[in-house]
């Protein structure tokens, strides 16, 4: 079983509508978690950030992380066709090594104008 | 401010051929990863330097992948010889010294036929 699973899709929905994805792990020693989001033929570009539980709010995105339940979302808001991307979400312990991060094996989105 | 630099964006080679990918990171981060990206999956850490130093190696196959990092700043990853397996996007990273946050380079994308 991996560190981290992500379900890949693809998935597709019609502009404006609300994105939901998201992700499970299951080390206990991860503290930082962040969504990458990545066009075809390109590198992956941060979106969002957080350390620890709770919400991040930036724009129309918007990060939950429930350590309790070792699961994390990522929502986008009023979806726009250049959100059509794959979408990655990547996590991480505190110091040292564990810094290392590891990731999921992403979400592929279409938002379909 | 430039972000993370490689080349080149595209190779193809002959199996048992060798192959380097360049990569120059933001300026002032002294941290900088190689990580492996097969197709429908997440990057996958090769080695990450801090400075000079290789921390953390223990992913990288080093019967036929070597890197460096002279003087800090750029650096090379090898592979040599090359296997039709190894056909992926070579991405480099880099983040600050206290940096939770990587950030990434367009990648190089290798075929070996």
């Amino acid at each position: 079983q991996k560190e981290v699973e992500q379900d890949p899709g693809p998935l597709s929905v019609p502009e404006g509508a609300i994105v939901s994805l998201n992700c499970t792990y299951s080390n206990s020693a991860f503290q930082y978690f962040m969504w990458y989001r990545q066009y075809s033929r390109k590198g992956p570009e941060l979106l969002m950030y957080t350390y620890s539980s709770g919400n991040k709010e930036d724009g129309r995105f918007t990060a939950q992380v429930d350590k309790s339940s070792k699961y994390i979302s990522l929502f986008i808001r009023d979806s726009q066709p250049s959100d059509s991307a794959t979408y990655l979400c990547a996590m991480s312990g505190v110091s040292g090594s564990a810094r290392q991060l590891t990731f999921g094996s992403g979400t592929q989105l279409t938002v379909l104008p | 401010e430039a972000g993370v630099v490689q080349s080149p964006r595209y190779k193809i080679i002959e199996k048992k051929q060798p192959v380097a990918f360049w990569c120059n990171p933001i300026s002032g981060h002294n941290t900088l990863y190689w990580y492996l990206q097969n197709l429908g999956q997440g990057p996958e850490l090769l080695i990450r330097y801090e400075n000079e130093e290789a921390v953390d190696d223990s992913q990288l196959p080093k019967d036929r992948f070597s890197a460096e990092r002279l003087k800090g700043v750029d650096s090379t990853l090898k592979i040599q010889p090359a296997e039709l397996g190894d056909s992926a996007v070579y991405l480099c990273a880099s983040s600050s010294a206290t940096g939770e946050t990587q950030y990434f380079g367009p990648g190089t994308r290798l075929l070996v036929l």
